[in-house]
């Protein structure tokens, strides 16, 4: 979708580094999202965004730290990354009641 | 947020309409159903919701039966394209809620020629 990219589209990194995964959406859109992907566990929220300067905890947040100081980036920094947090990375977006629209993922991968 | 319960698996031939099934037992009246997709390598995509009337679009069908605690999204006419996990969420349609809708394992639908 257009509307929201994602970068970088993969990444790979070393244990211990910090890595900041980036999401611009071109909507306007209040809420944004993070979300990772396993096998064996599905979607999983990491952090959500109701608007500029606000982030809340989803299910996954530990070693994750967002921020949203424009409306339109929310990016999600590993601070010391992990092999646990290798995974697929998505965010979403939504305004009030709207359907989420997602990006294409990073593909993270801690070596 | 009510829990929702989908089979692991199905198959659907391409061209006929691929029926998939969601038990919603436990939904309160102000609990929507959502349908999203995902298909391999891209991120999910909206297809539908309701409340509690039948809805379409031009992607699908939302069947929820009277008491709300099933559902059933209709593919009408299956294509290989449509090959992918499908999820049913149920949850609340309220601006002021934290909004953290949350995805279980879905349903893998796989369409063969």
């Amino acid at each position: 979708d257009a509307g929201i990219t994602q970068s970088p589209r993969y990444k790979i990194t070393e244990t211990g580094r910090q890595v900041t995964l980036m999401c611009h959406q071109t909507w306007s859109h209040s809420y944004m999202f993070w979300y990772r992907q396993d096998l064996g566990h599905g979607l999983r929220l990491i952090y959500y965004s109701a608007a500029a300067d606000i982030t809340d905890k989803g299910e996954v947040p530990d070693g994750y730290v967002v921020s949203r100081s424009k409306t339109e980036n929310f990016p999600l920094t590993l601070e010391s990354a992990t092999r646990s947090q290798t995974s697929v990375y998505f965010c979403a977006s939504k305004v009030g009641n709207s359907p989420l629209h997602f990006g294409n993922g990073t593909r993270l991968t801690v070596t | 947020d009510a829990k929702t319960t989908q089979p692991p698996s199905m198959d659907c031939a391409e061209g006929r309409a691929a029926n998939l099934p969601c038990n919603h037992s436990t939904i309160s009246g102000n609990e929507y159903v959502y349908w999203y997709r995902q298909i391999h390598s891209q991120g999910p995509q909206y297809i539908i919701h309701g409340l509690k009337n039948n809805e379409t679009n031009e992607m699908a069908s939302l069947i929820i039966t009277e008491d709300r605690k099933s559902s059933t999204l209709i593919l009408p006419h299956a294509t290989l394209r449509d090959t992918a996990v499908y999820y049913c969420i149920v949850r609340v349609a309220d601006p002021y809620n934290n909004n953290d809708m949350r995805f279980g394992a879905g349903t893998r639908l796989t369409v063969k020629p």
